[in-house]
């Protein structure tokens, strides 16, 4: 079945640090994938999607690249912020209305002041 | 626009009771996603209503069910709760057409003794 591996936690940084959080997925057909935030006490957000091989999407200074050939989708940030400490999940859907998600185990991000 | 509204917060139960949880979605959307999230399996999914209707559903037992009413509102039922069943119990909204983002409450906390 479809899944999907996360680089395991916690991540530790140091502000203004660049992060990587590593995604790898299996599914048999052509899925969307999402990466979601979980801040502490609160429900999921979704922080960026991409819907097709070399997609990428951003939102608020994260990127994530849709690659086929490797089908991986790696979350990036060029310089992190104590308010970045987190969990993130990474997540796919292979259902046309995107209803139905497969998640990471998700990675803790900490970053230090 | 008001958020995914879940209630009650938090909720303790004995094995074997039931219980009843309740999603108010965003105003305007049709679907409503169910996840259970707990640090031994993660998030997982148990199922999607759209206009009332069962769209998708997850590999949870039968004493899992919900149903969703003509105000797009949403149950969740467990039946002769599990310790095993203690968990964030997560509810998302979305307007239900491909490729829309899902919007989470904040989860309802069950704890069953």
């Amino acid at each position: 079945g479809n899944s999907v591996t996360q680089m395991e936690g916690p991540v530790t940084l140091s502000e203004e640090a660049f992060l990587t959080i590593n995604c790898t997925y299996t599914a048999t057909g052509y899925p969307s994938l999402f990466w979601y935030v979980q801040y502490p006490g609160e429900g999921l957000q979704l922080l960026l999607k991409a819907t097709k091989a070399d997609d990428k999407g951003s939102n608020k200074g994260f990127e994530a690249t849709y690659r086929k050939e490797t089908t991986s989708f790696h979350l990036e940030k060029g310089s992190v912020q104590v308010s970045d400490s987190a969990v993130y999940f990474c997540a796919l859907s292979e259902e046309e209305y995107g209803n139905k998600l497969v998640f990471g185990a998700g990675t803790i991000l900490r970053v230090k002041s | 626009k008001a958020g995914v509204t879940q209630t009650p917060r938090y909720l303790i139960k004995t094995r074997g009771q039931q219980v009843t949880l309740s999603c108010s979605p965003i105003s305007g959307h049709r679907s409503v996603s169910w996840y259970q999230q707990t640090p031994g399996q993660g998030l997982q999914f148990l199922f999607e209503y759209f206009s009332e209707t069962q769209r998708n559903k997850g590999n949870f037992p039968g004493r899992f069910s919900g149903r969703q009413f003509s105000n797009s509102r949403s149950e969740m039922n467990v039946s002769t709760l599990e310790l095993g069943d203690s968990a964030l119990y997560l509810c998302a909204s979305s307007s239900g057409l491909a490729f829309r983002p899902l919007y989470f409450g904040p989860g309802t906390r069950l704890l069953v003794l």
